[in-house]
C-alpha cells in the first residue's frame, strides 16, 4: 500500500529553522518527483518546492526560495525540507506529495499531479 | 504567472443534482497541465482529475473533467452527502517548474 508519513512539524520562533521528513512507502520512490504543499490555517493549498525523482533538480516557490530546502535520500525513501529564517506567514500544515509521472529506466512518462499526499504536519512559527 | 479563479466560491445542493465547478485561468494553458483535487475535512488533498480529463486511480465516473484554453469544468452527477468538500483546481506551469492552485470551491450538500 503505497503510504507517505510527514513528520517534523513543531513550534517554532521567528527567525529559526526546522527539518521537515516525509517516509515513503509502497512504490519504487526513486523512480518519482515528490513535493511539498502547505496549507496555511483556514486558507486553500500552496505549493511550496518540487524535486526531481534522482535529485538532479529543486523548483520553489518564489514565497520560500532562498530559505527553503527540498532533498531526498533514494537509498532511505525519505524526502526532506529544510526551513530557514522561519517566518509567521509560513504557519501551515505542511504535506509531501508524490508526482503523478514516472521516470524509469532512463524514460519519464510526464503526467502533471500529485495522485499521493501524506496526512501533513504542522509548522507553527511564533514567538 | 497563470492565476486561476474558481467560481462559485461556495455551492449547496441537494443528494442526486450536478455540481458544476469551474476553473478559469488568466491566460490559455494547455489542458495536459490542469488538475483537480477534493479535500475532505481534517483530510489531505486527493487528487480526482489530471489532464483536465483523466480520472485518477479509484474515482467513480460521477467525476468528470472537461475544458480547454482558459475554461475548465469539474461535473460531479448524482451528489452524495459524501462529496462534501473544498474542490481545488491546479495548473502546472514549465521553465522553470511551478504549480499553481485555485482558491477553491466549497461544495455544500442540503
Amino acid at each position: 500500500q503505497v503510504h507517505l508519513v510527514e513528520s517534523g512539524g513543531g513550534v517554532v520562533q521567528p527567525g529559526r529553522s526546522l527539518r521537515l521528513s516525509c517516509a515513503a512507502s509502497g512504490f519504487t520512490f526513486n523512480n518519482y518527483g515528490m513535493h511539498w504543499v502547505r496549507q496555511a490555517p483556514g486558507k486553500g493549498l500552496e505549493w511550496v518546492a518540487l524535486i526531481l525523482y534522482d535529485g538532479t533538480n529543486e523548483y520553489y516557490a518564489d514565497s520560500v526560495k532562498g530559505r527553503f530546502t527540498i532533498s531526498r535520500d533514494n537509498s532511505k525513501n525519505t524526502l526532506y525540507l529544510q526551513m530557514n529564517s522561519l517566518r509567521a506567514e509560513d504557519t501551515a500544515v505542511y504535506y509531501c506529495a508524490k508526482d503523478l509521472g514516472e521516470c524509469s529506466g532512463g524514460r519519464c512518462y510526464f503526467m502533471f499531479g500529485m495522485d499521493v499526499w501524506g496526512q501533513g504536519t504542522t509548522v507553527t512559527v511564533s514567538s | 504567472e497563470i492565476v486561476l479563479t474558481q467560481s462559485p466560491g461556495t455551492l449547496s445542493l441537494s443528494p442526486g443534482e450536478t455540481a458544476t465547478l469551474s476553473c478559469r485561468a488568466s491566460q490559455s494553458v494547455s489542458s495536459n497541465y490542469l488538475a483537480w483535487y477534493q479535500q475532505k475535512p481534517g483530510q489531505a488533498p486527493r487528487l480526482l482529475i489530471y489532464g483536465a480529463s483523466s480520472r485518477a486511480a479509484g474515482i467513480p465516473d460521477r467525476f468528470s473533467g472537461s475544458g480547454s484554453g482558459t475554461d475548465f469544468t469539474l461535473t460531479i452527477s448524482r451528489l452524495e452527502p459524501e462529496d462534501v468538500a473544498m474542490y481545488y483546481c491546479q495548473h502546472y506551469g514549465g521553465s522553470p517548474p511551478m504549480y499553481t492552485f485555485g482558491q477553491g470551491t466549497k461544495l455544500e450538500i442540503k
